[in-house]
């Protein structure tokens, strides 16, 4: 079945660091991919998507390319801050088989100190 | 934008109670909800699928007769933890979708069962 794989964390970033959250998928077919943040003690936000090969997904800094030739998704942010502490979710839906279910990685918990 | 409302954000109850969580669609009609469970080191499990007016479909290996979920209109849909004990103490996230609007999450609720 659909699957994602994504870099264990947690991340501890210093301020104004590169980021890179790591995000393989499987698949059958060409599914829908997402980043989801998730802030201490809340729910999901949707961060950013890619519907299909080659888009890129932006949004708050953070960008994603829809790779077919390598199933990624990897997450990118050029300088993070404090305020991106957050668990990070990579998460695919595959789209054409009616199926509506987001398929979602275990998480990156993303932790940035001053 | 699409507006998913969840309550209660916490609740703690004693063993044997039940609770219930509600999930609303407050700016759209949400064909389908997902109920997802917490665990700890942050990954998501599916719990169940519903389709307004109609049974839940449940993931293999969620209780059924434990977790009743009832979608009866298309902007509300509840979980309850019926007989509830403390391995059931988790943080629950339910998510709606519509025929335009994509995944909308709840802000979460905390159960605590002492």
């Amino acid at each position: 079945g659909d699957s994602v794989t994504q870099m264990e964390g947690p991340v501890t970033l210093s301020e104004e660091a590169f980021l890179t959250i790591n995000c393989t998928y499987t698949a059958t077919g060409y599914p829908s991919l997402f980043w989801y943040v998730q802030y201490p003690g809340e729910g999901l936000q949707l961060l950013l998507k890619a519907t299909k090969a080659d888009d890129k997904g932006s949004n708050k800094g953070f960008e994603a390319t829809y790779r077919k030739e390598t199933t990624s998704f990897h997450l990118e942010k050029g300088s993070v801050q404090v305020s991106d502490s957050a668990v990070y979710f990579c998460a695919l839906i595959f789209s054409g088989a009616g199926s509506y279910q987001l398929t979602f990685g275990k998480g990156t918990k993303l932790s940035v100190i001053p | 934008g699409a507006v998913v409302s969840q309550h209660p954000s916490w609740v703690i109850c004693k063993s044997g109670t039940s609770v219930k969580i509600e999930c609303r669609s407050l700016d759209f009609q949400a064909t389908t909800m997902f109920w997802y469970r917490q665990f700890p080191k942050q990954s998501l499990m599916l719990m169940a699928t519903s389709n307004e007016g109609s049974k839940a479909t449940y993931e293999q290996g969620v209780e059924k007769d434990k977790f009743l979920i009832n979608h009866a209109s298309l902007t509300l849909s509840t979980l309850t933890v019926t007989s509830a004990h403390p391995e059931d103490s988790s943080f629950y996230i339910c998510s709606a979708r519509g025929a335009r609007v994509g995944y909308t999450f709840g802000s979460g609720t905390r159960l605590t069962v002492v």
